[in-house]
């Protein structure tokens, strides 16, 4: 089954502790993204990648880090995590970024206390 | 700030009458439009989409319209369904990055 997968679904962490979100997609997409989601402000683009080892910054990558290290991973890294990053997360797929659909992982809640 | 907008947070129709989402954009170099829908604890899903291109696209009982002189889409469900109670998101590609609006919350009465 084609599908783009996330873990964990739910992550409790506190202030500074270092996190990874994955993402793994089998469908041999070569543009990947993250994006996060808040009330009242949609999905906001984090970071994509057009192909592997090629990253870029989306509309609030501030305190995110990824890797594209091999096509099907994307994972994306808070080196120290803040209150304001808590939100629900969501990894995205598509085979490029021309005229093409994103599919979307199920979602990381995370919750930074 | 904020290039997709969705400005109905929320819309109510009966089951078996036409549901009408709007979405304005701001970018003229938008060149790909695409409707999703969200469930509670669900990632979105790809519901139909538009080249910059034309100005109608159908699927089943979904249909987008866009004016891109008014920088304005739009998402017309016929006939309505309980099952389509959800969010949509538009959302609009450019320069390899995609933009979403903030959703509205449909809800289909029986």
């Amino acid at each position: 089954e084609a599908q783009v997968t996330q873990n964990p679904r739910y992550l409790i962490t506190v202030t500074g502790k270092k996190l990874t979100v994955t993402c793994s997609q089998n469908m041999n997409h070569e543009y990947m993204s993250w994006y996060r989601q808040d009330p009242g402000l949609g999905l906001r683009q984090i970071y994509y990648s057009m192909n592997v080892e090629v990253t870029d910054k989306g509309d609030v990558p501030e305190g995110y880090k990824v890797s594209r290290k091999e096509k099907r991973n994307f994972p994306l890294i808070l080196e120290s995590p803040s209150p304001n990053q808590t939100s629900l997360y969501f990894c995205a797929s598509a085979r490029g970024p021309t005229n093409e659909k994103l599919f979307f992982g199920s979602g990381t809640q995370l919750s930074v206390l | 700030d904020q290039q997709v907008k969705q400005n109905s947070p929320s819309l109510s129709v009966q089951e078996g009458r036409i549901s009408i989402l709007n979405c304005d954009y701001t970018n003229s170099m938008f060149d790909y439009f695409l409707w999703y829908k969200k469930y509670p604890a669900e990632g979105p899903t790809f519901l139909i989409s538009i080249s910059s291109i034309k100005d109608k696209n159908e699927d089943g009982r979904f249909t987008v319209f866009l004016n891109k002189s008014a920088k304005h889409l739009s998402l017309h469900i016929v006939p309505s369904q309980p099952g389509d109670s959800a969010v949509y998101f538009c959302a609009a590609s450019a320069s390899n990055q995609f933009y979403f609006g903030t959703g509205t919350s449909l809800t289909v009465i029986p």
